[in-house]
């Protein structure tokens, strides 16, 4: 079974700073979603990244991907609270968006 | 757009009850997906419909849960008898195809069984 691994589970920082989430997976894939998860409701997708060397970018996040190292990060600049949720990867298992999910990183941006 | 509809949105019963849940996924979406998020973890997947086929059911225990997607458009999940493991957010997504590279979820339903 594919395994997603995430690090740190828990972050907490000081609006301003910059950090970065890790996402390991152990099997080969193409697809790999990051998604955010406020309190209490649903998933919202951030980024999807499709190819080697993908890096996309939306305010103050910016996901990447190297499929050879099985390795994806999301990077946070200068944090904002509003930032605050938690923060999910996940990697399509078989192409057919079966989705195995990381165990979630909870972000708190401290004012 | 109307995004993924959920009902309901909270229910509690106790182990050993029945229980089902409810998804109405996007318009014209064919592919649906039932998730279950135990507190404190990712999503796992339960099961994958292509219209009213299953794709995958792999991680569905099937002693307990089943699903149906009888006219390949709404979806109901239900858990006969429950447990007290049970108790998480059952989470429906939906996605255009099966090729598609994104799926929507639906905002959940909290299950805490007693």
């Amino acid at each position: 079974e594919l395994k997603v691994e995430q690090n740190p589970l828990f972050l907490s920082m000081q609006e301003g700073k910059n950090y970065t989430i890790y996402c390991n997976y152990s099997t080969t894939s193409d697809r790999l979603y990051w998604y955010r998860q406020d309190p209490g409701k649903s998933l919202e997708s951030l980024f999807v990244l499709l190819s080697n060397g993908a890096v996309k970018q939306e305010g103050r996040l910016m996901a990447s991907l190297d499929t050879k190292a099985r390795l994806s990060t999301l990077h946070i600049t200068a944090a904002v609270h509003d930032l605050s949720a938690t923060y999910f990867c996940a990697v399509d298992g078989t192409g057919a968006n079966n989705l195995f999910f990381g165990t979630g990183t909870r972000l708190t941006v401290i004012p | 757009e109307a995004g993924v509809a959920q009902s309901p949105r909270y229910k509690i019963i106790e182990k050993r009850q029945s229980v089902a849940f409810w998804c109405n996924p996007i318009s014209g979406h064919a592919t649906l997906y039932w998730y279950q998020q135990i507190l404190g973890q990712g999503p796992k997947l339960l099961i994958q419909f292509q219209n009213n086929g299953v794709v995958d059911d792999s991680q569905l225990p099937k002693d307990r849960f089943s699903a149906e997607r009888l006219k390949g458009v709404d979806s109901t999940l239900k858990i006969q008898p429950a447990k007290l493991e049970d108790s998480a957010v059952y989470l429906c997504a939906s996605s255009l195809a099966i090729q598609s590279t994104e799926a929507f979820f639906g905002q959940g339903t909290r299950l805490t069984v007693v």
